[in-house]
C-alpha cells in the first residue's frame, strides 16, 4: 500500500524557516518524481515544488523560488521541503505527492498534509 | 502560466441527479488534463488523468472527456459519498495548475 506521510510543519514567525518532511513508503520509491502542493485555508490547491527521482532536476513555482529548496533521501526513501524567509501568504496544508509521468504529471498518491502558519 | 477556468464554483444537486463540471484551459493542453476529489478535512484523491481515464479503484459514475482548451467531467449519478470539492489540473506546461475548485453540496 502506498503511504506518504508529511511532518514538519507549525507555527512560524514571519521571516523564518521551517523544514517539511514526507516518508514514503509501499513503492519504489526511485522511480518517482515526488512533488509538493499546498492549500491555504479556504482555498483552492497549488503546486510548489517538484524533484527528479534522482534530484538533480528541480522546478518551482514563482513565488516561492529562491526561498524554498526541495530535496529528497532516496535511501530513506523520504522527500523535504526547507522553506526560508516565510511569509504570512504562505500559511497552507502542504501536501506531498507522487508524479507518476515526470515533472509534468497528474499526482496518484497524496498524504495527509501538515498545516504551516506564518503569524506573529 | 496557463490558467483553468473551472465552473460552476458550486452546485446543489440531488441523489441521482447528473452533476456536470467544465474546465477551461487559456491555452491548447492537448489532453493533460486530470481531475481530483476532495473531502473536507481531506487531501485530493486522483479520480480521472488524460483528461478521460479512470483511476484504477474509482466508480464507473465518474467520467471525463475534451482536449484542447475544453473539457467536462460528470458524474452520472450523483451518490451522498461524493460530496466534496472537485479540481481539475493541467500539467501540459510548469508551473502546474489546478481550477479554482466546484463544491458539490446535496
Amino acid at each position: 500500500e502506498v503511504q506518504l506521510v508529511e511532518s514538519g510543519g507549525g507555527l512560524v514567525q514571519p521571516g523564518g524557516s521551517l523544514r517539511l518532511s514526507c516518508a514514503a513508503s509501499g513503492f519504489s520509491f526511485t522511480s518517482y518524481w515526488m512533488t509538493w502542493v499546498r492549500q491555504a485555508p479556504g482555498k483552492g490547491l497549488q503546486w510548489v515544488a517538484s524533484i527528479k527521482q534522482d534530484g538533480t532536476e528541480k522546478n518551482y513555482v514563482d513565488s516561492v523560488e529562491g526561498r524554498f529548496i526541495i530535496s529528497r533521501d532516496n535511501a530513506k526513501n523520504s522527500v523535504s521541503l526547507q522553506m526560508n524567509s516565510l511569509r504570512v501568504e504562505d500559511t497552507a496544508v502542504y501536501y506531498c505527492a507522487r508524479a507518476p509521468f515526470g515533472r509534468g504529471s497528474y499526482s496518484d498518491y497524496w498524504g495527509q498534509g501538515t498545516l504551516v502558519t506564518v503569524s506573529s | 502560466d496557463i490558467q483553468m477556468t473551472q465552473s460552476p464554483s458550486s452546485v446543489s444537486a440531488s441523489v441521482g441527479d447528473r452533476v456536470t463540471i467544465t474546465c477551461q484551459a487559456s491555452q491548447d493542453i492537448i489532453n493533460f488534463l486530470s481531475w481530483y476529489q476532495q473531502k473536507p478535512g481531506k487531501a485530493p484523491t486522483l479520480l480521472i488523468y488524460d483528461a478521460s481515464n479512470l483511476e484504477t479503484g474509482v466508480p464507473s459514475r465518474f467520467s471525463g472527456s475534451g482536449s484542447g482548451i475544453d473539457f467536462t467531467f460528470t458524474i452520472t449519478s450523483l451518490q451522498p459519498e461524493d460530496i466534496g470539492t472537485y479540481y481539475c489540473q493541467q500539467y501540459d506546461n510548469l508551473p502546474l495548475t489546478f481550477g479554482g475548485g466546484t463544491k458539490v453540496e446535496i
